[in-house]
């Protein structure tokens, strides 16, 4: 199985900085990779498909990139609204595919 | 737009068994491939079950495989999870999310079911 690896467990961030958050897998993935955001009480949301495709309704703000093994996810400027835990996903070979786990992003 | 509601969440003894629900609006359910997700208390995501369209198809996880059934009514737009012989590891909360038709992304969850097993 494909172990998923996230760090920081926990970023503290200032509204308007830069987050970059990051994933390594313990193999290659290719570039299934997806991104997920997830606040307390909500359904977890799709950020983020096949490494740095935004899903439908995503803001600009949020980007992906790598391939591998290697992945990161950017949030260029931090808005009130993300402030929340960031899972990554692969999806190579599913099922099952694995969940890292998580990244809170937390106010500074 | 889309909703998916979870229900049947509730406080069960190890050996138990529970049925969750889940009631979709808002898109064409038989359409859609559907899975369960769980998330244990200070753990990870994990997905536990798919089911294709059709119902012709479903994986499981190793984790719950022989004690957990998938199921779907599309003419109720509802997707179950019969979950039986439960263990104090299967607390959790479960979602139902559809999961994209190309690869194993998982495009809409809900909010959640509270499945908690204790003596």
């Amino acid at each position: 199985e494909v172990v998923m690896t996230q760090s920081p467990a926990t970023l503290s961030v200032s509204p308007g900085e830069r987050a970059t958050l990051s994933c390594r897998a313990s193999q290659s993935v290719s570039i299934d990779l997806a991104w997920y955001q997830h606040k307390p009480g909500q359904a977890p949301r799709l950020l983020i498909y096949n490494a740095a495709t935004r899903a439908t309704g995503i803001p600009a703000r949020f980007s992906g990139s790598g391939s591998g093994t290697e992945f990161t996810l950017t949030i260029s400027s931090l808005q009130s609204e993300d402030f929340a835990v960031y899972y990554c996903q692969h999806y190579n070979n599913w099922p099952p595919g694995t969940f890292g786990q998580g990244t809170k992003v937390e106010i500074k | 737009q889309v909703q998916l509601v979870e229900s049947g969440g509730d406080l069960v003894k190890p050996g138990g068994s529970l049925r969750l629900s889940c009631a979709a609006s808002g898109f064409t359910f038989s359409d859609c491939y559907l899975t369960w997700i769980r998330q244990a208390p200070g753990k990870g995501l994990e997905w536990i079950s798919y089911i294709s369209s059709t119902g012709s198809t479903i994986y499981y996880a190793d984790s719950v495989k022989g004690r957990f059934t998938i199921s779907r009514d599309n003419a109720k737009n509802s997707l179950y999870l019969q979950m039986n012989s439960l263990r104090a590891e299967d607390t959790a909360v479960y979602y139902c999310a559809i999961r994209s038709k190309n690869a194993g992304i998982f495009d809409y969850w809900g909010q959640g079911t509270l499945v908690t097993v204790s003596s």
